[in-house]
């Protein structure tokens, strides 16, 4: 079956850490994105990429950095740097072509403790 | 810059009754808008992705129309059933937004009641 596959679903940090959120996708897809959704509010961009060796800072990237490296995937990483990274982060992709549908992962939740 | 708001923030039917939900943007110029449903602690689930040049698309129970000239999008569920109940998420995508980047509504929360 294709889709995007996020993993750990569950994360805790501690002060001071740095934590990577994977994400893996087999959809063939050349744009990747990550969102970060916290309660009583929508989906924010954090990175986003369009091809591989290339990516760019959405609305809220300080404190996060990314990598692109190949087709299939497009680790998150979450720097001591973010003061408040609890929250559930979400990543996308979608094609060029079939309209730019996008597709999600199940998220993964981030607690720092 | 784009801002997209769903009113209701949360809404409560009986079982069988239609779902009515909608979804308003400010800027005119979208390449599509697409709406998705989300159960709690979940991702998103595509549910129908409408084209600028269309004026709704239908699967099943759903129907999702769109007017860019007034800024709004309804998502109509038919006779819902207690599996509908879960957060419906709409999002817009401009001709010229970068990274083709999806601008996201708040969401409604729907709850039907058996």
């Amino acid at each position: 079956d294709g889709g995007i596959t996020q993993s750990p679903k569950y994360l805790f940090r501690k002060e001071g850490q740095n934590v990577t959120l994977s994400c893996e996708q087999n959809l063939n897809h050349d744009a990747m994105y990550w969102y970060r959704q916290d309660p009583g509010q929508g989906l924010r961009l954090i990175y986003y990429s369009q091809i591989v060796n290339d990516f760019q800072k959405g609305d809220i990237a300080e404190g996060y950095s990314v990598s692109r490296e190949k087709k299939e995937s497009f680790p998150l990483t979450v720097t001591s740097a973010q003061k408040n990274p609890t929250a559930f982060y979400l990543c996308a992709s979608n094609d060029r072509g079939a309209g730019l549908e996008a597709f999600f992962g199940q998220g993964t939740r981030l607690t720092v403790v | 810059k784009q801002e997209v708001t769903q009113i209701p923030a949360a809404l409560s039917v009986p079982e069988g009754e239609n779902l009515v939900l909608n979804c308003s943007f400010t800027d005119s110029a979208i390449y599509n808008l697409q709406w998705f449903r989300q159960d709690p602690g979940k991702g998103l689930t595509s549910l129908l992705l409408i084209q600028s040049s269309q004026r709704e698309q239908t699967s099943g129970r759903l129907n999702a129309s769109l007017d860019k000239s007034s800024g709004r999008s309804t998502l109509y569920i038919a006779a819902s059933q207690p599996g509908d109940s879960a957060t419906y998420l709409c999002a817009v995508r401009l001709l010229k937004a970068a990274g083709n980047k999806l601008t996201f509504g708040g969401g409604t929360r729907v709850l039907v009641k058996p």
